[in-house]
């Protein structure tokens, strides 16, 4: 059974740093790219950003280009997201999901249950 | 910057059919998009039901189909059922980045 579990949300205030972790299990993690979106509470879901199978290449969006760092470890089926200079805006659900087989256009067909990120003085 | 954009909100009644879409503010959408349709419902995390246009996970239900449909993606669901009353997300791939519809909530009445 492929599973996903976030870890690492929680308070932070703005200017703060934040690494989030995703626990892949169920399947074999080092051939599939990775994502995570959040999700303001209320509000629509947004992709943030994508890492290739061996963690070679990354890309981001916008809203957090420069920010943040996706990264993964093969070897502990782990996905990461380090967040800097945090503002009140990165406030929302982050979830990890699992992408395509070997390439950046496959299937999304895993999500994780999401860990809340909130950024408040 | 890219607009995906979706249907704010639809209403169908139990049995009927209904169709969601996906436009892109770039052109036409393509399978060259790569659609991706989801579900979520509240206080859980979305569930992928279409992949790559019209493909479906081993869990989707039959009465979901994904398509092109007048040069947007398209969502059709084929005998609604209560249960499908939702939010409905698309997301378009736009090589090397990924953009999510603003959602469609999709009422059963």
């Amino acid at each position: 059974e492929v599973q996903l579990v976030e870890s690492g949300g929680g308070l932070v205030q703005p200017g703060g740093s934040l690494r989030l972790s995703c626990a892949a299990s169920g399947f074999t993690f080092r051939s599939y790219w990775m994502h995570w979106v959040r999700q303001v509470p209320g509000k629509g879901l947004e992709w943030v950003s994508r890492i290739n199978s061996d963690g070679t290449s990354t890309t981001y969006a916008d809203s957090v280009k420069v920010r943040f760092t996706i990264s993964r470890d093969n070897a502990e089926n782990t996905l990461f997201l380090q967040m800097s200079s945090l503002r009140a805006e990165d406030t929302a659900v982050y979830y990890c999901i699992r992408g395509g087989e070997g390439n950046s256009y496959g299937a999304w067909g895993y999500w994780g249950q999401g860990t809340l990120v909130t950024v408040s003085s | 910057q890219t607009v995906v954009t979706q249907e704010p909100s639809l209403t169908v009644s139990p049995g009927g059919t209904v169709t969601l879409t996906c436009a892109s503010s770039t052109g036409a959408v393509t399978s060259g998009y790569y659609p991706n349709w989801f579900q979520q419902k509240p206080g859980q995390a979305p569930r992928a039901l279409i992949y790559s246009t019209t493909n479906k996970h081993s869990w989707t239900p039959a009465r979901f189909s994904g398509s092109l449909l007048g040069g947007k993606a398209a969502l059709t669901l084929s005998g609604v059922q209560p249960e499908d009353e939702a939010e409905y997300y698309c997301l378009l791939y736009y090589g090397g980045a990924w953009v999510f519809g603003g959602g469609t909530t999709l009422t059963v009445l």
